[in-house]
């Protein structure tokens, strides 16, 4: 059974840092993966999406990387800002349906 | 954004009652899912349909049943709801097998009593 954890839980840092959140998974034999953004009360947002055979994906102040072999992603968010607070999830897309097994996601807050 | 609604969006029901929970899309998406989400838990699977009267069941399909008779409505049925359903319900699309990006709907938040 495929699980994943993302390291922290919460983060809070201040506007203008760049920062790193990190997702662990046990099963190598992935389809894909993808992370999302969920606001309070909210639906999740897909912000970027790696294939099984790709390594990263970029897109504006995101970069994710993938490395099946030790089974870890990382989000990188450059020059973070305030709007950029939310819960950010990771999730492991396997079998032919392309199911989704969800990590408890980073809580992520940023000072003014 | 994905066309992607939800309906109702708040439910109170109480134990032993069914409930029945839609999803609809407008972008003729082959495959279509139900998550619920949960503190503690994070989203978890519970059933997904891979085209019009094709489904499978996901890692917490105990309690539920689904119907997909169009390509664009996928119904979610709670036969007798329980308090332990109480939870938030996102229903999710994707269209391309080999790409598999999934578009999530703004979710229902279902209360059982």
């Amino acid at each position: 059974k495929q699980e994943v954890t993302q390291i922290p839980a919460a983060l809070s840092v201040p506007e203008g840092e760049n920062l790193v959140l990190n997702c662990s998974f046990t099963d190598s034999a992935i389809y894909n993966l993808q992370w999302f953004r969920q606001d309070p009360g909210k639906g999740l947002t897909s912000l970027l999406l790696i294939q099984s055979s790709q390594r990263e994906q970029t897109s504006g102040r995101l970069n994710a990387s993938l490395d099946k072999s030790s089974g870890r992603s990382t989000l990188y968010i450059a020059a973070s800002q305030p709007g950029d607070s939310a819960t950010y999830l990771c999730a492991i897309g396997t079998g032919t349906a392309s199911k989704l097994t969800f990590g408890t996601g980073t809580r992520l807050q940023v000072t003014l | 954004d994905a066309g992607i609604t939800q309906s109702p969006r708040h439910k109170v029901t109480e134990t032993g009652t069914p409930v029945t929970l839609r999803c609809h899309q407008t972008e003729n998406h082959r495959y279509m899912y139900w998550y619920r989400q949960d503190p503690g838990h994070g989203l978890r699977l519970i059933h997904y349909s891979y085209g019009v009267k094709d489904t499978d069941k996901g890692e917490v399909s105990d309690g539920y049943s689904v119907s997909r008779s169009k390509t664009e409505d996928f119904l979610l049925t709670l036969e007798s709801a329980t308090s332990s359903q109480t939870s938030v319900y996102f229903c999710a699309i994707s269209g391309d097998r080999d790409i598999g990006e999934q578009f999530f709907g703004p979710g229902t938040r279902l209360t059982v009593l």
